[in-house]
């Protein structure tokens, strides 16, 4: 059974850096049928789609945060990770990883849901 | 890139037939078939429950339907049940190369 397990600090200073780790069990994040994204979710509002991270380490990151995001991979801990620097309150929020699956055919195409995700780790931003 | 627009609320009684309804552009839900529905019970991560505008996943009901006309899709739950009172989230690929989801709405079963 797979399982996605966020961790991280609860609390980051304002204008640190959040820095969270999604750590995976009962898969691998090698495996070229899936790649792996953040979401994350104020406290009483919607989602946002974070970024994701391939297998050969290429990563996309959601426009409106492109230049203050970064999606890493640690592939022999079977761990990916998310850096968000110069945080605001803005940023305080659940922070969900997640799988999202890949098909073959003829190539390798990207699928644009997530079909696993964390608990979620609620981090806050305040001095 | 701006939220898809979901109604904040509907409700049914139970028994009953609902449609969410979640418009976008052409440059999201217009534009590829590439909307998925999220169920989110309070404290608990969303759940994955409509993918590629009408797919099931294995294990969810056949109650829940999924559709696309345009730049508009559509979930809707028939034989309403207590337990589909939830916060329902679509999401859709967009020409950034990136994802977006509605603001959610909140489902009461009366």
């Amino acid at each position: 059974q797979l399982q996605l397990q966020e961790s991280g600090p609860g609390l980051v200073k304002p204008m640190e850096t959040l820095s969270l780790t999604c750590t995976v069990s009962g898969g691998s994040i090698s495996d070229s049928s899936y790649y792996w994204g953040w979401i994350r979710q104020p406290p009483g509002k919607g989602l946002e789609w974070l970024g994701s991270i391939y297998y050969g380490g290429s990563t996309h990151y959601t426009p409106s945060l492109r230049g203050r995001v970064t999606i890493s991979a640690d592939r022999s801990r079977n761990q990916f990770s998310l850096q968000l620097s110069s945080v605001t309150a803005a940023d305080t929020a659940l922070y969900y990883c997640a799988r999202l699956p890949r098909w073959y055919s003829g190539g390798w195409y990207d699928k644009y849901y997530f079909d696993y995700s964390g608990q979620g780790t609620l981090v806050t931003v305040s001095s | 890139q701006s939220a898809l627009t979901q109604p904040a609320s509907v409700s049914g009684s139970p028994g009953q037939s609902i449609t969410i309804s979640c418009t976008g552009t052409t440059s999201d839900v217009g534009g590829y078939d590439s909307v998925s529905w999220y169920q989110q019970h309070p404290g608990k991560a969303p759940k994955l429950i409509i993918f590629d505008v009408s797919n099931r996943p294995s294990g969810v009901s056949n109650r829940f339907s999924g559709s696309k006309s345009g730049n508009t899709a559509s979930l809707t739950i028939s034989g309403l049940q207590a337990e589909d009172e939830a916060d329902y989230y679509c999401s859709s690929y967009t020409s950034s190369s990136s994802l977006v989801f509605g603001g959610g709405t909140k489902l009461t079963v009366l």
